[in-house]
């Protein structure tokens, strides 16, 4: 159980094009989700929380007008990137947290999709 | 906001041996320390987690320590093996998780056969 799935998995497109990378949670409800970034070598660094039903919470220097995230129902969040530049070249990765549910392993875990890598042209 | 610090960048270890990666965090609300494994290209995976209210916490090959006073708390990995290697992440988070997690820097471990 407790599986995050993420689409696609890699995507390459041309500068100021826009993509949509998509996170569901295939098992569980996702109250939240977290849109992380991970450059090569380095950690992940997140860009914004997402809630059901409500507008996304997004980290200081990220700005929300270029990463658009959609989370309109409990199994599914978006990120868009809009207008995407070679500097947005990233692999980005998803958490969802199940707050619901007292069977999943300890402390509101967060389970992680498997990453989707943007190369921006 | 809370800064979470991660040692060595990079760890190479005989086979067999073991490993300790340690973290420092800042802020004092933190209370809930995760440690993730991610092989290259794949996703981080949870490998052992702390509350603050237990100060060891030992799991087959794994334990995590934590000094709450001294805020800083490490991995240690015994008799190492080959698919020991990977980056490992260290992370904190206040409200047992509830809240959002803020990862060190990351330790690259190659076990050496």
């Amino acid at each position: 159980g407790a599986v995050v799935s993420q689409h696609p998995s890699w995507v390459i497109c041309k500068s100021g094009t826009s993509v949509k990378i998509e996170c569901r949670s295939l098992d569980f409800q996702a109250t939240t989700m977290f849109w992380y970034r991970q450059f090569p070598k380095q950690s992940l660094m997140l860009m914004a929380t997402s809630n059901e039903g409500s507008k996304a919470t997004y980290e200081q220097g990220v700005e929300k007008d270029k990463f658009l995230i959609n989370h309109a129902s409990l199994t599914l969040s978006t990120l868009t990137v809009t207008s995407a530049h070679p500097e947005d070249s990233s692999f980005y990765i998803c958490s969802a947290r199940d707050l619901l549910s007292s069977s999943r392993t300890s402390y509101n875990e967060q389970f992680f999709g498997p990453g989707t890598r943007l190369t921006v042209l | 906001g809370e800064n979470v610090e991660q040692h060595p960048s990079t760890l190479s270890v005989q086979e067999g041996d073991s490993a300790v990666i340690k973290c420092t965090y800042s802020d004092s609300a933190s209370n809930y320390f995760p440690w993730y494994k991610q092989e290259l290209g794949k996703r981080p995976q949870l490998i052992i987690d702390i509350r603050s209210n237990v100060g060891e916490k030992k799991d087959q090959r794994i334990a995590v320590t934590l000094n709450k006073t001294a805020k800083h708390f490490s991995l240690h990995i015994t008799e190492t093996q080959p698919e020991d290697s990977a980056v490992y992440f260290c992370a904190a988070s206040p409200n047992f998780g509830n809240e959002k997690l803020t990862f060190g820097t990351g330790t690259r471990l190659t076990i050496i056969p």
